[in-house]
């Protein structure tokens, strides 16, 4: 069960709008509306931003939004602000092994 | 409002077993979801364990399938890690959270609590 594949970084400076990728396979990503994404202050516990590709939970920020074309999903975030600086990781669920797999993480930077 | 909350021992010896508890507050279990265990280890991404119905169907990441068993009480709302012969690589931050089943959603997530595998 491979992770998915983020870009170790990416950096934006305030009202920008930066977009961060997630990789897969047609068993994961491309198989299934199953992604979601997480955002993790440090020190502190992932937060769900994001699931089933594009629904924002309840309190979350619309400058958040989630869409996926074939086996690549993408979280974009719009009026980019300092608070946004923190780690992100997509997640899918996988046929190969009938659960979960996260992406390998993306730092984002306010500059 | 729904909390969860991870206990357990903070240094664990090798060859030895890792045992977590996660008690859940403001929802029943037996009310429905998937409760899940996922891990971190420093500095480095995060890795979904296993997830447990409250029926106690149970689902484990392969690579980790031979050394896990998630268990739920439901009569005490809450759910258990146990992770046998661990070794330093097990060290890691863990976290429970509410699995919204089939979605890769976790919902609601534990404060997360420090495991160290020393001797």
């Amino acid at each position: 069960q491979s992770a998915l594949t983020q870009p170790a970084s990416v950096s934006g400076s305030p009202g920008q709008s930066i977009t961060i990728s997630c990789t897969g396979t047609s068993s994961d990503v491309g198989g299934h509306n199953y992604v979601s994404w997480y955002q993790q202050h440090p020190g502190k516990a992932p937060k769900l931003m994001i699931d089933d590709v594009s629904d924002r939970p309840s309190g979350v920020s619309n400058r958040f939004s989630g869409s996926k074309s074939g086996n690549t999903a993408s979280l974009t975030i719009s009026g980019l602000q300092a608070e946004d600086e923190a780690d992100y990781y997509c997640s899918s669920y996988t046929s190969d092994t009938a659960r979960y797999v996260f992406g390998t993480g993306t730092k984002v930077t306010v500059l | 409002q729904v909390q969860l909350q991870e206990s357990g021992p903070g240094l664990v010896k090798p060859s030895e077993t890792l045992s977590l508890t996660c008690i859940v507050s403001g929802y029943s279990i037996s009310s429905g979801y998937y409760w899940g265990w996922i891990r971190q280890p420093p500095g480095k991404g995060l890795e979904w364990i296993g997830s447990i119905y409250h029926s106690g169907n149970s689902y484990y990441n392969p690579s980790l399938k031979s050394r896990v068993t998630i268990s739920v009480d439901t009569s005490k709302n809450q759910f258990s890690l146990r992770l046998n012969s661990v070794t330093a690589a097990d060290t890691a931050v863990y976290y429970c959270a509410r699995d919204k089943g089939g979605s890769s959603a976790f919902d609601v997530w534990g404060q997360g609590t420090m495991v160290t595998v020393s001797s």
